[in-house]
């Protein structure tokens, strides 16, 4: 089975504070994914990356950024932290680069900015 | 611009009896369509997903419909059972996407009654 892990399943921050949201996968994944899920907005696609140090923004990018130094390893990083980052955050990772198969996701990190 | 949408934010059913869960979307682009479920505290698993070469999908209790002409499409699960009490999203992809990001809706909350 694959696993998706996420270091943190809680985490409450002060506005302007630098935050990190690690990732996990342990299937030698390529793909990986950041999401975030807002009640009535369903899940956002924040950033995506299809190879180590390769990125591309999602829909929604502003206000973060992401790492990817190690294949297995895929990071979020809040800037400056503001009240509207407020979320629960997923992240996903798939295996192969065909657009019809699954992703697979962690358990989540919900955020609390104050 | 949601391209998924989701218009029912809830659905309540009785034990043994159909839940239908129904998706539309806007992009005639999409040609790849996922249901995920969520439970709270746990990120979304896969159920069930349907080509648009196809019109209905079934794999157990589940069942995934696609009227491409209404672009709509929709689930159903019979019978239902208390334990598929949760979150269901709704998920489309094409192949000109990049790398097969999926664009989610906005998720409907099914309770199953015992």
């Amino acid at each position: 089975d694959v696993k998706v892990t996420q270091s943190s399943r809680y985490l409450v921050k002060r506005t302007g504070e630098k935050v990190f949201l690690e990732c996990v996968q342990d299937m030698d994944h390529e793909n990986m994914f950041w999401y975030r899920q807002d009640p009535g907005l369903g899940l956002r696609l924040i950033y995506f990356s299809y190879d180590v140090k390769m990125k591309e923004k999602g829909d929604i990018p502003e206000g973060y950024s992401v790492s990817r130094e190690k294949k297995e390893r895929f990071s979020l990083i809040l800037e400056s932290a503001s009240t509207n980052q407020t979320s629960m955050y997923l992240c996903a990772s798939r295996g192969s680069s065909s657009y019809n198969s699954p992703l697979h996701f962690g358990n989540g990190t919900r955020l609390t900015v104050t | 611009d949601q391209q998924v949408k989701q218009n029912s934010p809830s659905l309540s059913v009785q034990e043994g009896r159909i839940s239908i869960l129904n998706c539309d979307y806007t992009n005639s682009m999409f040609d790849y369509f996922l249901w995920y479920k969520k439970y709270p505290a746990e990120g979304p698993t896969f159920l069930i997903s349907i080509s648009s070469i196809k019109d209905k999908n079934e794999d157990g209790r589940f069942t995934v419909f696609l009227n491409k002409s209404a672009k709509h499409l929709s689930l159903h699960i019979v019978p239902s059972q208390p334990g598929d009490s949760a979150v269901y999203f709704c998920a489309a992809s094409y192949g000109g996407t990049s790398y097969g990001k999926l664009t989610f809706g906005q998720g409907t909350i099914l309770t199953v009654h015992p």
